[in-house]
């Protein structure tokens, strides 16, 4: 299975920051790569897939970026909204797999 | 709009079977791919498999033999059935549809199957 690792587990932000979360597979993943975010109590939404391409109703502070085994979610100017939990997903290989999770909280 | 919905019982004694259905609206599950995905406690995500259109399926190998996936077209409905649970099998619940090449498009609000005696 290919394993994904989100580096941070968590961080606390300042509203307006800009936001990096990365994520790196155990091998290339050929920019297959989806970005979820998740608050409490919902499901996970689709952001972000084939790592850049931004899904529709989005806000465009959110972007993705990377290639091979490294790859990044960015948000700039932090809204309360984006508060949650966001995981990275592979979808080259299955079994499909997920990062950790890296959760966001407000200072 | 794509709707999904889980339902199912949820509390399942180890030893026996957990099953779920996940009923769908706005879509025909004889199209595309038709996903189970499960959560743990403490957030790890797992991918537990799909049936497809055709009513072929893929089931993580970490499952084994202990997973099926099956679908009844007439109900647009389709079920999971994980059998011998143990506590580890305690999570939240989602059936998701993916779409060819963006991932997990649309996710059912999830339920919580708790395994206890």
């Amino acid at each position: 299975d290919i394993q994904m690792t989100q580096s941070s587990s968590s961080f606390s932000v300042s509203l307006g920051d800009r936001v990096t979360i990365t994520c790196k597979a155990s091998e290339d993943i050929y920019n297959r790569l989806a970005w979820y975010q998740q608050k409490p109590g919902n499901a996970p939404r689709l952001l972000i897939s084939g790592a850049t391409s931004l899904e529709t109703g989005v806000p465009s502070r959110f972007s993705g970026s990377g290639s091979g085994k490294d790859y990044t979610l960015s948000i700039t100017s932090l809204q309360t909204e984006d508060v949650g939990t966001y995981y990275c997903q592979q979808y080259w290989s299955n079994p499909w797999t997920f990062g950790g999770g890296t959760k966001l909280e407000i200072k | 709009e794509v709707h999904l919905q889980e339902s199912g019982p949820s509390l399942v004694k180890p030893s026996q079977t957990l099953s779920l259905t996940c009923s769908v609206t706005g879509d025909s599950i004889t199209s595309g791919y038709w996903n189970w995905i499960r959560k743990f406690p403490g957030n790890k995500l797992e991918y537990m498999g799909y049936i497809s259109y055709s009513g072929s399926t893929y089931y993580n190998p970490s499952l084994k033999s202990r997973i099926s996936i099956t679908r009844d077209t007439s109900k647009n409905q389709y079920y999971l059935q994980l059998n011998s649970v143990t506590t580890e099998d305690t999570a939240t619940y989602y059936c998701v549809r993916s779409l060819h090449g963006r991932g997990f498009a649309y996710w059912g609000q999830g339920t919580l199957v708790t395994v206890s005696a």
